[in-house]
């Protein structure tokens, strides 16, 4: 079975600064995607960033970027210029590749985070 | 707009009744999911539908029966309403084989009273 542990509940930061939340997994497959979703008080879930992995390049998006260490099982999110929008809760998530869960998405716990001005 | 649409957003119920969520995505997708959000924000799968196929059927309780009468429908009856059924209900859509993750519908809060 696969699991997604975010060790960090609650994180806080300032605007413009920089922020990296935590996520590790746990699988014995190789072939999968990781992606990290927002959800903002508005309740919708918004598909932030994602990376396959088998590609080593860190995926990047504009001011949200990730470290993938597929060896050590790390995969989290740095935010660059955080901005008061950014305030949501974070979740990681863990996408097997094929088999019989096609498409099952395992989530983390969530890391609520506040951009305060 | 393509997306993946829930009706209703809010579902206010007394305990004993019968009740469904509507879900409708218009992305052309092959598979569709309910996800249940607990008061602690955290998310986990009730089933998936592939083509009308049903592939994943969570460990839930059976006043649970997800009906999709074709692929791009995906709806969510619940009978005989419980107190801790009160959640909020995500329906989502993906293609297999896309890596791109889900498109989640906005969302439904049961709230039984």
């Amino acid at each position: 079975a696969q699991t997604v542990t975010q060790s960090q509940p609650e994180m806080s930061v300032q605007e413009a600064e920089t922020v990296t939340l935590s996520c590790t997994y746990d699988t014995s497959e190789s072939n999968y995607y990781l992606f990290w979703y927002k959800q903002p008080p508005s309740r919708q879930m918004i598909l932030v960033i994602r990376q396959e992995a088998y590609k080593q390049q860190n995926a990047t998006e504009n001011r949200f970027s990730v470290n993938f260490q597929k060896a050590a099982k790390s995969f989290s999110l740095k935010i660059s210029d955080s901005q008061l929008g950014d305030t949501a809760m974070y979740f990681c998530a863990f996408m097997k590749r094929g088999g019989s869960t096609l498409g099952r998405l395992y989530f983390g716990r969530g890391t609520q985070l506040t951009v305060w001005p | 707009d393509t997306a993946v649409s829930q009706t209703p957003k809010y579902l206010v119920t007394q305990m004993g009744n019968d009740k469904s969520i509507k879900c409708e995505q218009n992305l052309g997708h092959d598979t569709m999911y309910w996800y249940k959000q607990d008061s602690k924000k955290f998310l986990k799968i009730m089933f998936s539908y592939n083509n009308k196929e049903l592939i994943i059927n969570e460990t839930v309780p059976n006043r649970f029966s997800p009906k999709s009468p074709d692929k791009a429908h995906l709806n969510l009856h619940i009978n005989s309403l419980e107190l801790g059924d009160s959640a909020v209900y995500f329906c989502a859509s993906s293609q297999e084989g896309r890596a791109h993750g889900y498109t989640f519908g906005s969302g439904t809060r049961l709230t039984v009273v």
